[in-house]
């Protein structure tokens, strides 16, 4: 079956640790996407990367990092320097298709990130 | 960015019952989705939709663009309707900015 998966589905951080969140897609799209959702508001973007070995910060990057080497694989390092990571992590991934943008986000099941 | 208000923030619905979700939105857009998240957090896109009209199913949608607004119909709700509603959007970018979203109920 096509689609996004997220692994691991909860992780626990301790004061101090980098932990890494897995985003993987096999839709064949060139664009992917992570989001924080903290609870009972909306999505905020982290990172995205438009086609691989680039990315650009989003609204929230600090205290994240991401890389793509592989366009199926994008992941998220929350760093010890995010203060506050505890939150429910999205990705997504779309097809690019030109200059008009206009290309529907597919989302995984997401990571639920809490901190000890 | 573009800023996306939703309203109204919480909805309950008798089951079978009517409703309409707004988003309003600050600039020009040239891509506007709805998502709908269940219970469990999964997001699913229920439309792609920068202007016109769509539907599928029970639930359609209608963006103007040039008075920065769009509506999301729910008719005849189900309680498999309850989650919440997201209207993101996005200018010139793959990237989308969402709103807060609206919290739907639905009673048997």
């Amino acid at each position: 079956d096509g689609g996004i998966t997220q692994s691991p589905k909860y992780l626990f951080r301790k004061e101090g640790q980098n932990v890494t969140l897995s985003c993987e897609q096999n839709l064949n799209h060139d664009a992917m996407y992570w989001y924080r959702q903290d609870p009972g508001q909306g999505l905020r973007l982290i990172y995205y990367s438009q086609i691989v070995n680039d990315f650009q910060k989003g609204d929230i990057a600090e205290g994240y990092s991401v890389s793509r080497e592989k366009k199926e694989s994008f992941p998220l390092t929350v760093t010890s320097a995010q203060k506050n990571p505890t939150a429910f992590y999205l990705c997504a991934s779309s097809m690019t298709s030109g200059d008009d943008f206009q290309e529907t986000q597919y989302f995984g099941p997401g990571t639920r990130l809490l901190v000890l | 960015g573009i800023q996306v208000e939703q309203s109204p923030p919480d909805l309950i619905l008798q089951e079978g019952a009517n409703s309409t979700l707004r988003c309003n939105f600050s600039d020009s857009v040239n891509n506007l989705q709805w998502f709908h998240q269940n219970p469990w957090g999964q997001l699913i896109n229920l439309f792609y939709i920068p202007s016109g009209t769509k539907q599928n199913g029970r639930l359609s949608a209608t963006t103007v663009a040039t008075e920065r607004y769009s509506l999301l119909y729910i008719s005849s709700s189900q309680t498999t309707d309850s989650g919440v509603y997201f209207c993101a959007v996005g200018f010139n970018d793959y990237k989308l900015s969402f709103g807060a979203g609206t919290t739907v109920t639905v009673r048997a």
